[in-house]
């Protein structure tokens, strides 16, 4: 079954203990994005990465670090978290990132709820 | 640069009526249009794209929606509701030249059905 997959799904951390949220799809995709989701302001892009070793900053990047060394995997570091970084955060990926033309397709993640006491 | 508005952070439908979300765009780009929806507790679906062919699109479980350059508008529409429709509806944006790069979304619509 296609799929995006993301963990831990849920996650209750303090401030200052670094955290990653991995994902991986088992597309072949090469493009890959994470979003944060908050009430009242949609969804915002974090990073995202075209193919392995490219990424770039997507709207709201502070605080977060990404990295793509395999196709299938995308992880999410947060290596300071605040209060502010509370969430719920979702990856997605799709076969290009460039075209969106046809048939291709973003595919999301089931989401990781994130809360930094 | 791109952007999006919803009109309406909430819609209320009785079953079996028609469902209108409304959603504004601007781009300084020829645009790529699309809706979401996100069930409770997942992720977000693709319910239909404009990707500049036809102007009206059509999309899974019976939505479509009409790409109106004149009013920069991308309305999504559902002739009859069902309680199954009820969910949040997200309208993007992206330009023609950056696709899924650069999606930006607006703040969702909840839409809920009474029986």
């Amino acid at each position: 079954e296609a799929q995006v997959t993301q963990n831990p799904r849920y996650l209750i951390t303090v401030t200052g203990k670094k955290l990653t949220v991995t994902c991986s799809q088992n597309m072949n995709h090469e493009y890959m994005s994470w979003y944060r989701q908050d009430p009242g302001l949609g969804l915002r892009q974090i990073y995202y990465s075209m193919n392995v070793e490219v990424t770039d900053k997507g709207d709201v990047p502070e605080g977060y670090k990404v990295s793509r060394k395999e196709k299938r995997n995308f992880p999410l570091i947060l290596e300071s978290p605040s209060p502010n970084q509370t969430s719920l955060y979702f990856c997605a990926s799709s076969l290009s990132g460039q075209g969106a033309r046809g048939t291709d397709t973003q595919y999301f993640g089931p989401g990781t709820r994130l809360t930094v006491l | 640069a791109q952007s999006v508005t919803q009109l309406g952070s909430h819609v209320s439908v009785s079953e079996g009526a028609l469902v209108l979300l409304r959603c504004n765009y601007s781009s300084s780009v020829p645009p790529y249009l699309f809706w979401y929806v996100q069930y409770p507790n997942q992720g977000l679906q693709l319910l239909l794209k404009y990707t500049s062919a036809a102007t009206l699109v059509k999309g899974i479980n019976g939505f479509e929606a009409e790409f109106k350059k004149s009013e920069t508008s991308f309305h999504l529409t559902k002739p009859s509701a069902h309680m199954s429709d009820a969910a949040e509806y997200f309208c993007a944006v992206s330009g023609a030249n950056t696709g899924f790069q650069k999606l930006v979304f607006g703040t969702g619509t909840r839409l809920l059905v009474s029986p």
